[in-house]
């Protein structure tokens, strides 16, 4: 069963510091999605990406954040500065098929 | 308005007993999904439907896109169906997932 990877698994950081979070897509995938989830809330959608390109943000994906495909496997979102409203659980997931939908394990962010 | 709805928001079964979970949605779409949280966080697709039903060992979806009107259905259920099952929504292919709130499902020995 393919799959879609995300790294690291949990991550504290400190308000203001910049974060990383990594997804390595299912190799033959070329379309891909970031969402987080506050503890308690639902998934929410932040951004998708294709072609190399944000086909589409959402409110919540201001300047802060930004997304890119840096070696044609990673798939990366980063929090320039973060805020403690940023703690949540962020989720890559990736499909070829724009139906069927392949979701990492997600990445806990804290931040203190 | 939430676009996506579910009830219950929680569940506590018996194991072996017959569960439906509720989704009704406010939108025209290509595709719904069920999909399973388990504890850890991680989310798992279920069903992908655009009409009908489908079967997958003891779980069962439909979906009446008339009625905008989604159901998941657990047979003979057992503690390791205990989860969250989550609702969610496409207006289109690739387009974002609509997520709705989730049903805490627990189902004890």
């Amino acid at each position: 069963e393919p799959e879609v990877t995300q790294t690291p698994s949990h991550q504290v950081t400190q308000m203001g510091q910049e974060v990383i979070l990594r997804c390595v897509p299912i190799s033959n995938h070329l379309y891909f999605y970031w969402y987080r989830q506050i503890l308690g809330q639902k998934v929410e959608f932040l951004v998708s990406f294709y072609n190399n390109e944000i086909s589409e943000k959402s409110e919540i994906f201001d300047d802060q954040f930004s997304v890119e495909r840096p070696d044609g496997s990673n798939f990366t979102l980063k929090i320039r500065s973060t805020k403690l409203e940023d703690s949540a659980m962020y989720f890559c997931a990736s499909t070829s098929t724009g139906l069927i939908l392949y979701f990492g394990e997600g990445s806990w962010l804290t931040v203190v | 308005k939430n676009e996506v709805e579910q009830s219950p928001q929680n569940l506590t079964a018996q194991e072996g007993e017959f569960i439906t979970i509720n989704c009704s949605y406010s939108v025209g779409i290509s595709a719904l999904h069920w999909l399973q949280q388990h504890p850890g966080g991680g989310i798992v697709s279920l069903f992908m439907l655009s009409s009908g039903k489908k079967k997958h060992g003891r779980l069962i979806a439909t979906i009446n896109i008339q009625e905008k009107h989604s159901s998941l259905h657990i047979t003979a259920s057992h503690p390791r169906d205990s989860a969250v099952y989550i609702c969610a929504v496409q207006k289109t292919s690739y387009d974002k997932v609509i997520f709705g709130p989730g049903t805490s499902l627990s189902v004890i020995p």
